[in-house]
């Protein structure tokens, strides 16, 4: 039973234009949103997040959008650069105490010069 | 600060063996967790800590164990691999002070044949 679900396997972009990754999860007890950006041989590294009292964090060229009553985020990254060529996993946590996060299968982006 | 280390990078074990997976931390932190990532599963919890002395379960632990006897190290254990454990082991850690936002290690890939 995937609680976190990202169904876009892969995603491609021209480079200056945005891309948009999206995220949704099943489980309503999960108040916090993360996004971790993954380079190969490398482990993820955190990205951006949001809580579920907020809809919208923005850093940057990164903006993660919450939409609870469709338990659905997605992230934007405007404007896209050849640096943000990865795999983005979008993952929820329901306690902070121990910091257990559930992660969904990740997207790969690829942005295209 | 090194971070979170992981050794080793690469390891091939034949059915049956056991061997243990080193974990290191240098930044104080109190939480310390391990995933596996396989392809189309994003990162799964096998186990997690909250403090020396305190281990608990995630989400796939069976066929390993782990101790915290320090806060810096967090080993985790196979105790008869089996190929269904080939897959990309993470090391994380994250303190309460952000809590959620985890940083990862370089991962360890096994292979078990």
């Amino acid at each position: 039973d995937q609680q976190v679900k990202q169904n876009s396997p892969s995603l491609s972009v021209q480079e200056g234009r945005i891309s948009i990754l999206n995220c949704d999860y099943t489980n309503s007890m999960f108040d916090y949103f993360l996004w971790y950006k993954k380079y190969p041989a490398e482990g993820p590294t955190f990205l951006i997040s949001i809580s579920s009292i907020k809809d919208k964090n923005e850093d940057g060229r990164f903006t993660v959008f919450l939409n609870k009553s469709a338990k659905h985020l997605s992230l934007h990254i405007v404007p896209s650069q050849p640096g943000d060529s990865a795999v983005y996993f979008c993952a929820a946590s329901s306690d902070a105490g121990a910091q257990k996060l559930v992660f969904g299968q990740g997207t790969r982006l690829t942005i295209n010069p | 600060n090194a971070g979170v280390t992981q050794t080793p990078k690469f390891q091939v074990l034949k059915t049956g063996q056991s061997m243990t997976l080193q974990c290191a931390q240098d930044m104080n932190h109190e939480y310390m967790s391990w995933y596996r990532q396989d392809p189309g599963m994003g990162l799964r919890l096998i186990h997690y800590s909250v403090g020396a002395g305190i281990t608990d379960q995630g989400e796939v632990p069976n066929g390993y164990n782990v101790s915290r006897s320090t806060t810096e190290d967090f080993p985790l254990r196979l105790l008869s691999a089996a190929p269904s454990q080939t897959s990309v082991y993470f090391c994380a850690s994250g303190s309460g002070d952000s809590a959620y936002e985890q940083y990862f290690g370089p991962g360890t890939r096994l292979t078990v044949t």
